[in-house]
């Protein structure tokens, strides 16, 4: 068990709502990403951090925001949710904690947040 | 730019079949890493395995073994004596060294039949 809690688990919100998930880690970990699955698509990153107030764009991050004001806690906030948004939200972390600017560790994940946008 | 193709959107086997998922992938990069995670119907994802691009050995862990050529760009994925238990979605993922971007395929989902 990595300690990775992602809140809420289900969500059902209408269009042009704002929507903030949430992930929390027990581990102590440096880097924390948030992914989107849809399918066909398998998983896209959407945005990523490498420690607190330090995050970065992923492949798929218009319409996203990311907030990371403590190491424990990585946010995930859809300023204007739209039926496009509708996915499966991960959130994941990094199995060990490189302390140099690379990292390849796996990465361990939550058990995901179902966000449907009606 | 990087890539990984799954070209098997669904496979279906029957139990105690043999069965190869194919990843191919596409880096410029020499140094990069190579994963296989497992996505059963309960919807969690897991790590299976990793592998760097200096290491072509194969590597076997039961009945799951995994065969990384370069010359190829594959990375692909063989379940020996394919059970019930291992009927999920499998996803082949990329990271380069220096990034923090996983990239993955689009999965593979094996149904095994009783």
């Amino acid at each position: 068990d990595a300690g990775i809690t992602q809140s809420p688990r289900h969500k059902v919100t209408e269009t042009g709502t704002p929507v903030t998930l949430r992930c929390h880690q027990t581990e102590n970990h440096r880097y924390m990403y948030w992914y989107r699955q849809d399918p066909g698509h398998g998983l896209r990153l959407i945005h990523y951090s490498y420690g607190v107030k330090d995050t970065d764009k992923g492949e798929v991050s218009d319409g996203y925001s990311v907030s990371r004001s403590k190491t424990e806690d990585f946010l995930l906030t859809l300023e204007s949710a739209t039926s496009s948004q509708t996915s499966v939200y991960f959130c994941a972390i990094s199995s060990t904690d490189y302390r140099g600017p690379a990292d390849n560790s796996p990465l361990h994940f939550g058990n995901g947040t179902r966000l449907t946008v009606t | 730019a990087q890539k990984v193709t799954q070209a098997q959107t669904e496979i279906s086997v029957v139990e105690k079949e043999d069965v190869t998922l194919d990843c191919v992938y596409e880096t410029r990069d020499t140094t990069y890493y190579l994963f296989w995670y497992k996505q059963p119907p309960s919807g969690e994802l897991v790590f299976l395995i990793r592998r760097n691009s200096f290491d072509e050995q194969n590597e076997i862990s039961g009945r799951y073994s995994w065969n990384f050529q370069k010359s190829t760009s594959s990375f692909n994925f063989t379940i020996t004596a394919s059970q019930v238990v291992d009927s999920a979605v499998y996803f082949c993922a990329l990271l380069n060294t220096g990034g923090f971007k996983t990239i993955f395929g689009a999965g593979t989902r094996l149904f095994v039949k009783a």
